[in-house]
């Protein structure tokens, strides 16, 4: 099982660029949740995506959009960037249910640099 | 809204020696609380969980008390290994929400 993939690991742009960000879940997972993580902070949530559809969203431009495929997996899209968008972009996979118990795996992330 | 505050880092001990990394939470209702754990170059890992007043979370020999008097989750282990060096995340969530709020991460260097 090799758990939530992310790619790519790293990326850079500049600002206005836009940029797709990638993500296989983990086997049996449904549920993709996204996350931004500026450095020396903890992980902001972006949104949630299960049955192909956006589910929550946290307090995030409509710049950041996202789309979940057939097969679970997903894609954040960030348009007109800023610098202030620079972080690491984190990936979590779950089952979806109402039980909080069930834990979400985290990817590695995808580091993006906003010159 | 709901808010989680740690203990800033870096936190620096000797091989052996005991830890606490303080947790406290802003949040209504009844959350679940969890520890993560984050180390170079990886995603979170989840570390533990209390999902309810007076529970105990345990793994790995980290311990935390979920306290609503206090409102504090504190993450603690009797003896850390040099192993132990990680970067620490303290977070609270709702049965039926996906949506996690972390605290803004505790680092941990433990020296042989």
């Amino acid at each position: 099982d090799a758990g939530v993939t992310q790619s790519p690991t790293h990326l850079i742009k500049t600002r206005g660029q836009q940029v797709t960000l990638r993500c296989s879940p983990k086997s049996g997972h449904d549920t993709v949740s996204w996350y931004q993580q500026a450095l020396g902070q903890g992980p902001q949530f972006i949104f949630q995506y299960y049955e192909e559809e956006e589910r929550q969203r946290g307090n995030f431009p409509d710049r950041f959009s996202g789309h979940q495929f057939p097969n679970y997996s997903s894609e954040l899209n960030v348009n007109a960037l800023l610098l202030g968008d620079s972080a690491l972009y984190l990936c979590a996979s779950s089952l979806r249910t109402t039980n909080l118990d069930n834990e979400q795996f985290f990817g590695p992330g995808t580091r993006l640099t906003v010159l | 809204g709901n808010s989680v505050t740690q203990m800033e880092g870096p936190v620096t001990l000797s091989e052996e020696a005991f830890l606490t990394i303080n947790c406290t939470y802003t949040a209504t209702g009844y959350p679940s609380l969890f520890w993560y754990v984050q180390y170079p170059g990886e995603g979170l890992q989840l570390l533990l969980k209390a999902t309810k007043a007076d529970d105990k979370g345990s793994n790995k020999g980290f311990e935390a008390t979920y306290r609503k008097e206090t409102t504090s989750f504190h993450l603690e282990k009797g003896s850390v290994q040099v192993s132990d060096s990680a970067v620490y995340f303290c977070a609270l969530g709702y049965t039926g929400r996906r949506a996690l709020t972390f605290g803004s991460g505790t680092r941990l260097q433990v020296q042989p």
